[in-house]
């Protein structure tokens, strides 16, 4: 039972463009929803965050969208830079599960010079 | 660095065998959550502590357990090592359960 799904498991764009990372959640009681940046060999680093009663966050260069009716989260980055080029996670908090961040599976980004 | 210091950094170990993986949160933390990923795999949370007490547990195994000290510092005890239970563990910390958790650098387990 997979709650929260990153359906594109790698996405190439080229540097100075926008990328768009994507996230579908099936619980409606999620209520703080958070990308996460990875490196090989790395922790996972929070990047943005966003909290239900909010549809928009801005934070530099990335910009968090919920969508609570498609219950859609996605991540925007612009322009995209090489240095970008991680796995990118979405996770969410919420529901029964005080405390406890539910993982989407991953999308690689690659950003071309 | 995200202040969540895991230690070791590698561990090498033989089937059968138990190890301890240690976890010191950020100063001031009160939150430590555990999570496993495997080759290819997304993060699987494993458990969380809330102040020394255990407040969620999600695919944890029975062969695995944990526990926060009052230092707050957590350990994760993996016991009867399979091939399987390599995987690189993260703990993490945060404040409380509504705020951003941040991850350490992770222990990578191999079982041989």
């Amino acid at each position: 039972d997979q709650q929260v799904k990153q359906n594109s498991p790698s996405l190439s764009v080229q540097e100075g463009r926008i990328s768009i990372l994507n996230c579908d959640y099936t619980n409606s009681m999620f209520d703080y929803f958070l990308w996460y940046k990875k490196y090989p060999a790395e922790g996972p680093t929070f990047l943005i965050s966003i909290s239900s009663i909010k549809d928009k966050n801005e934070d530099g260069r990335f910009t968090v969208f919920l969508n609570k009716s498609a219950k859609h989260l996605s991540l925007h980055i612009v322009p995209s830079q090489p240095g970008d080029s991680a796995v990118y996670f979405c996770a969410v908090r919420g529901g029964t599960s005080y405390g406890k961040l539910t993982f989407g599976q991953g999308t690689i980004l690659t950003v071309h010079p | 660095d995200s202040g969540v210091t895991q230690t070791p950094k590698h561990l090498i170990t033989a089937t059968g065998q138990r190890v301890t993986l240690r976890c010191s949160p950020r100063s001031g933390d009160l939150s430590v959550y555990w999570y496993q990923q495997s080759l290819d795999q997304g993060l699987q949370f494993l458990i969380h502590y809330y102040n020394g007490e255990e407040r969620a547990k999600g695919n944890i195994l029975e062969r695995f357990s944990a526990q926060q000290f009052p230092d707050l510092h957590s350990e994760l005890n993996l016991s009867s090592l399979e091939l399987g239970d390599s995987a690189l563990y993260f703990c993490a910390s945060s404040l409380q359960g509504y705020t951003e958790a941040f991850f350490g650098q992770g222990t990578r387990l191999t079982v041989v």
